[in-house]
């Protein structure tokens, strides 16, 4: 049972330029969350997704956007990159039938570097 | 709202010695809580987690973690370190809506 997947693992991008990230939840998982987790800190929830659509957000701007397809498969775009958007970002995938404390279940990431 | 404080950056032990990761929260509402350990290079994977069921959570490796709800607490502790313990704890708070990770703890194992 293959976990939860992400691509690329690596990606370096220009100021300005926009970005993909690509996430495949764990088998059995309907939900998809996305987090930031810049160097040295803790991860920063960004978005969910349930049922193709957003259900929940962060404090990001709108520069930051996703999607989920009807197979929960799931796209964080961001685009005008900043410098400041150098970082981990991590998908994470749930049961939306898991309950209250909803564990969830974290890709490997992907390591975003704008210069 | 809530948030969580995780109250070390950074903690050394020896080889064989115990482990205390400290951990206060705040929240409005009845939390639930995990712990998460991220190793180098890897993602995060849960290490065990409250909700509101025994106080006293068991989890994967050794690590074990108690709710104490006077204290707004959930220390993660290990009786025994091992090398392989060298990572990044995290310490989460969540209710249905969200999800809030603490800055983290690097804990360093010396042999």
């Amino acid at each position: 049972d293959a976990g939860v997947t992400q691509s690329p693992t690596h990606l370096i991008k220009t100021r300005g330029q926009q970005v993909t990230l690509r996430c495949s939840p764990k088998s059995g998982h309907d939900t998809v969350s996305w987090y930031q987790q810049a160097l040295g800190q803790g991860p920063q929830f960004i978005f969910q997704y349930y049922e193709e659509e957003e259900r929940q957000r962060g404090n990001f701007p709108d520069r930051f956007s996703g999607h989920q397809f009807p197979n929960y498969s799931s796209e964080l775009n961001v685009n005008a990159l900043l410098l400041g958007d150098s970082a981990l970002y991590l998908c994470a995938s749930s049961s939306s039938g898991a309950g209250p404390g909803y564990e969830q279940y974290f890709g490997p990431g992907t390591r975003l570097t704008v210069t | 709202a809530q948030s969580v404080t995780q109250l070390d950056s950074h903690v050394s032990v020896s080889e064989g010695t115990p482990v205390l990761l400290r951990c206060n929260y705040s929240s409005s509402y009845s939390p639930s809580l995990f712990w998460y350990v991220q190793h180098p290079n890897k993602g995060l994977q849960l290490l065990l987690k409250y909700t509101s069921a025994a106080t006293l959570v068991k989890g994967i490796n050794g690590f074990e973690a108690e709710f104490k709800k006077s204290e707004t607490s959930f220390h993660l502790t290990k009786p025994s370190a091992h090398m392989s313990d060298a990572a990044e704890y995290f310490c989460v708070v969540s209710d249905l809506n969200d999800m809030r990770f603490g800055a983290g703890t690097r804990l360093t194992v010396k042999p």
